[in-house]
């Protein structure tokens, strides 16, 4: 079976500082990797997803992921922090071409941006 | 503007009783599912129905019903046999192999 392990359920940065939040995976086939986001009382968006094309994965708001089998690694990272970039992140897995088999999902990261 | 739409936003009810989540989408979606959300535990899988009139157990289903009578419904009723039904419930829906799109969520309290 899947899983995720996201490491810090709460990061702070300063604003304008490298956003780094991370995500390892367990499966035991080829998966399809994906990161969400979440503003208060809302619902999740799709920040960006891994679907076995390229390895570094641009999504939108300038967050990227690099995809690293060696290390089931899938962090996920911005150059410099903005205010608006302050919500929950959730990273998922699920097999490749399993279906509408349903996402894995992380406990999930709250990230703090300090001004 | 397609979309999924949960209804209410927030929920009140008394303990003991049933209750329903509303949620629709208009995007012909196949594949619908609940999570639920509590602090610090991530997402949950409650239910997921892949096509009309077929619905699986998730991970957390116990206390839980659901319905799949038309591909753009899947209504959720929290029965008075789950235990902590306070929390914040979320469905999402997916074409075959596509991430899911969620709904903005009810949050449901139960005193």
């Amino acid at each position: 079976a899947q899983s995720v392990t996201q490491l810090g359920s709460h990061v702070s940065v300063s604003e304008g500082a490298l956003v780094l939040l991370r995500c390892n995976y367990s499966s035991s086939v080829p998966p399809y990797l994906f990161w969400y986001v979440q503003y208060p009382n809302q619902g999740l968006q799709l920040l960006l997803k891994y679907t076995s094309a390229a390895t570094l994965v641009k999504g939108i708001n300038g967050f990227e992921a690099e995809f690293k089998k060696s290390e089931t690694s899938f962090h996920l990272t911005k150059p410099s922090a903005h205010m608006s970039d302050a919500a929950e992140y959730f990273c998922a897995v699920i097999i490749r071409n399993s279906g509408n088999t349903p996402l894995v999902f992380g406990k999930g990261t709250r990230l703090s941006v300090i001004a | 503007d397609g979309g999924i739409t949960q209804s209410p936003k927030y929920l009140f009810r008394k303990e003991g009783q049933n209750v329903t989540l509303s949620c629709e989408q208009n995007l012909n979606h196949d594949a619908m599912y609940w999570y639920r959300q509590d602090p610090g535990q991530g997402l949950r899988l409650i239910y997921y129905s892949q096509i009309v009139n077929d619905f699986q157990k998730g991970d957390i289903a116990e206390g839980y019903s659901v319905s799949r009578e038309k591909k753009e419904s899947f209504p959720l009723t929290v029965t008075s046999a789950q235990k902590n039904p306070t929390a914040f419930y979320l469905c999402a829906s997916t074409p075959t192999n596509s991430p899911l799109h969620f709904g903005n969520g009810t949050r449901l309290t139960v005193t």
